[in-house]
């Protein structure tokens, strides 16, 4: 069974530009969740997705968001990058609804210059 | 304000050499309290659920236990290949999923 996939793994963009990022659930899983994890502050909820829809979204300004299509592949969006946008982003799929047993992708590290 | 604390940030072991990793949360309403091992480079592998206080759960060397007010990780007579990072989770009634910055573990052959 294939794990959760992101792409890219790495990337890097200057001040101002916007990105995409990509993840594919686990086959069957239709909940998606994102996560942003630095150094200083560890693991940050972003926003969880089922079925297409934005369950739940953490405190993060309106230049990060995200969508899910309905194959239950994820993507999302930061807009107008800060150099404190550099960070890890996690996708974590799950098999149903607060099952609470996350399955993480490897991440998409980004670096801001 | 909903908070998860990890203690210690880092902790060397020699093989053998048995100790406790612990999660102190304070948060409205526990729905449920997660255990994640981090290898460096990777994402989050899932390890244990808890529910309630006096819940208990074990997997080879490792065993969570959860209060009210704090979990704590167990591990028996650890590996070198039990290195890695070990992240507490807390969901709240609201549905809200905060994660600890972690327990930074080494273990020395």
């Amino acid at each position: 069974k294939a794990g959760v996939t992101q792409t890219p793994r790495y990337l890097i963009k200057t001040r101002g530009q916007q990105v995409t990022l990509s993840c594919s659930p686990i086959s069957g899983h239709r909940s998606v969740s994102w996560y942003q994890q630095t150094p200083g502050q560890g693991l940050q909820f972003l926003f969880e997705y089922f079925s297409e829809t934005q369950r739940n979204k953490g405190n993060f300004p309106g230049r990060f968001s995200g969508r899910q299509f309905s194959n239950s592949r994820s993507e999302m969006n930061v807009s107008t990058l800060e150099l404190g946008d550099s960070a890890l982003y996690l996708c974590a799929s799950e098999s149903g609804v607060d099952t609470g047993e996350l399955f993480f992708g490897e991440g998409s590290r980004l670096t801001v210059l | 304000e909903d908070q998860v604390t990890q203690s210690p940030e880092a902790l060397r072991l020699q093989e053998g050499e048995s100790s406790s990793l612990n999660c102190s949360y304070t948060v409205s309403g526990l729905r449920g309290l997660f255990w994640y091992r981090q290898d460096p480079g990777k994402g989050p592998e899932f390890l244990f659920t808890l529910y309630s206080a006096g819940e208990e759960k074990e997997k080879e060397r490792l065993k969570a236990t959860l209060t009210k007010k704090e979990s704590f990780l167990h591990i028996t007579a650890p590996k070198p290949e039990d290195s890695a990072t070990y992240l507490c989770a807390v969901e709240t009634g609201a549905n809200n999923l905060f994660f600890g910055t972690g327990t930074r573990l080494t273990v020395i052959p």
